[in-house]
């Protein structure tokens, strides 16, 4: 079955940087778009980034761009966001999510567990 | 950026009753409109695509309609399982933009 498991999540100082990791199995994950989302503590969901499947194409959340970087190794099935120049407000736990590209609709048909960044002094 | 609005923020329901979530798009995003469910401390699962598709394994209690700018999720009959926070998505433009989530509370 499809399954996502994040890694990377930890406390770090405001201004320092951290990767997330999110490795994916039961799936081709090679030929799937995916994607970043977080959920600052008590809030809501907020859409971070997204990759294409071969990374010709990648968006940004506009307080993320320019600071946090996604990618992906097909090989090792494994999609990574690289966040730089980290904030009080980034603090969230982060989920990878997969793209449901069999629907005409894009929706997100299957999410990780999650990871914690607290970003704190 | 398209907003999605959500109302209610809470609703309170007991076992049996028929709910109702409406989402409004700040702008036409045709049918690109999912729902998801969050549990606390657990991750989201997509519960309708396109307005109105049921996803897989979804039990047939779950519906969603609209198109535009208005959208619906109807439980009707509300189970112990379903109580949880509900979001919806657009998937019409970048940002993937969620609603601010309805939680449907135990009464």
């Amino acid at each position: 079955q499809v399954k996502l498991v994040e890694s990377g999540g930890g406390v770090v100082q405001p201004g320092r940087s951290l990767r997330l990791s999110c490795e994916a199995s039961g799936f081709t994950f090679s030929v799937y778009a995916m994607h970043w989302v977080r959920q600052a503590p008590g809030k809501g969901l907020e859409w971070v980034a997204v990759t294409s499947f071969d990374e010709s194409k990648k968006d940004y959340a506009e307080p993320v761009k320019g600071r946090f970087t996604i990618s992906r190794d097909n090989s090792k099935n494994t999609l990574y966001l690289q966040m730089n120049s980290l904030r009080v407000e980034d603090t969230a736990v982060y989920y990878c999510a997969k793209e449901g590209t069999m629907m005409v609709e894009l929706p997100f048909d299957a999410w990780g567990q999650g990871t914690l960044v607290t970003v704190s002094s | 950026d398209i907003q999605m609005t959500q109302s209610p923020s809470s609703l309170s329901a007991s076992v049996g009753d028929r709910v109702t979530i409406t989402c409004r798009a700040s702008q036409s995003i045709t049918s690109y409109l999912n729902w998801y469910q969050q549990k606390p401390g657990k991750a989201p699962k997509l519960m309708i695509y396109g307005a109105s598709s049921l996803y897989s394994g979804v039990p047939s209690r779950f519906s969603g309609s609209g198109s535009g700018t208005d959208f619906t999720l109807t439980i009707s009959s509300l189970q112990r399982e379903d109580f949880a926070t509900y979001y919806c998505q657009q998937t019409y433009s970048i940002p993937r933009t969620f609603g601010q989530g309805t939680t449907v509370e135990f009464k």
